[in-house]
């Protein structure tokens, strides 16, 4: 059974500050999915990762997969308050049997 | 404009009321899906369809139906729905391609009392 981990699932960090999400999961997946989910809404495709060594960038978010260490990271570079969400790691569990879900990272930035 | 459609967005409902909860897109995509949210868990799979006539079940399928008759719809039903139903629901679609985009509707709040 595919289980996705993500770490930290709270998140309260300063405008101008760099960090890090990461996303683990237990089985070999080459398909991993970022969202953004903001209170009450429904989830924004941020990345779609679609192999080992892929990394995309989107203005201040960089995503990155490593298939090996089944680890994906969600990077924010200079955070800004418009990007306070919970963050959703995705992996696609092969043939149609669609996404396994973190618990999603509840991110805060403060002014 | 690419959309998928869920309907009812809020409904408080009785125990054992039978409802069912819509959802259609307008791409076309053969693969849709239900997932539900709750707090700490994050979203978890309900149903998923690969096509017209072809359903299978998530990781959470008590208590839920799904037909999928036509390509564009979707609906998810409760029997006979309980409290531990209380959720917020949302479908989504994609095409064949593992890999494309995932859509999701705005999500479905449901209670039941």
């Amino acid at each position: 059974e595919l289980k996705v981990e993500q770490n930290p699932l709270f998140l309260s960090m300063q405008e101008g500050k760099n960090y890090t999400i990461y996303c683990n999961y237990s089985t070999t997946s080459d398909r991993l999915y970022w969202y953004r989910q903001d209170p009450g809404k429904s989830l924004e495709s941020l990345f779609v990762l679609l192999s080992n060594g892929a990394v995309k960038q989107e203005g201040r978010l960089m995503a990155s997969l490593d298939t090996k260490a089944r680890l994906s990271t969600l990077h924010i570079t200079a955070a800004v308050h418009d990007l306070s969400a919970t963050y959703f790691c995705a992996v696609d569990r092969g043939g149609a049997d669609g996404l396994t879900f973190g618990k999603g990272t509840h991110l805060i930035i403060q002014p | 404009e690419a959309q998928v459609t869920q309907n009812p967005r809020y409904l408080i409902t009785v125990t054992g009321k039978k409802l069912t909860v819509t959802c259609s897109q307008n791409m076309n995509h053969e693969y849709m899906s239900w997932y539900r949210q709750d707090p700490g868990l994050g979203l978890r799979q309900i149903y998923y369809s690969m096509n017209v006539e072809v359903t299978d079940k998530g990781d959470v399928p008590e208590g839920y139906k799904v037909s999928r008759k036509e390509k564009r719809n979707f609906p998810l039903i409760l029997e006979s729905p309980s409290p531990n139903q209380t959720s917020l629901y949302f479908c989504a679609s994609s095409s064949a391609y593992r890999g494309n985009t995932i859509y999701f509707g705005e999500g479905s709040w449901l209670t039941v009392v």
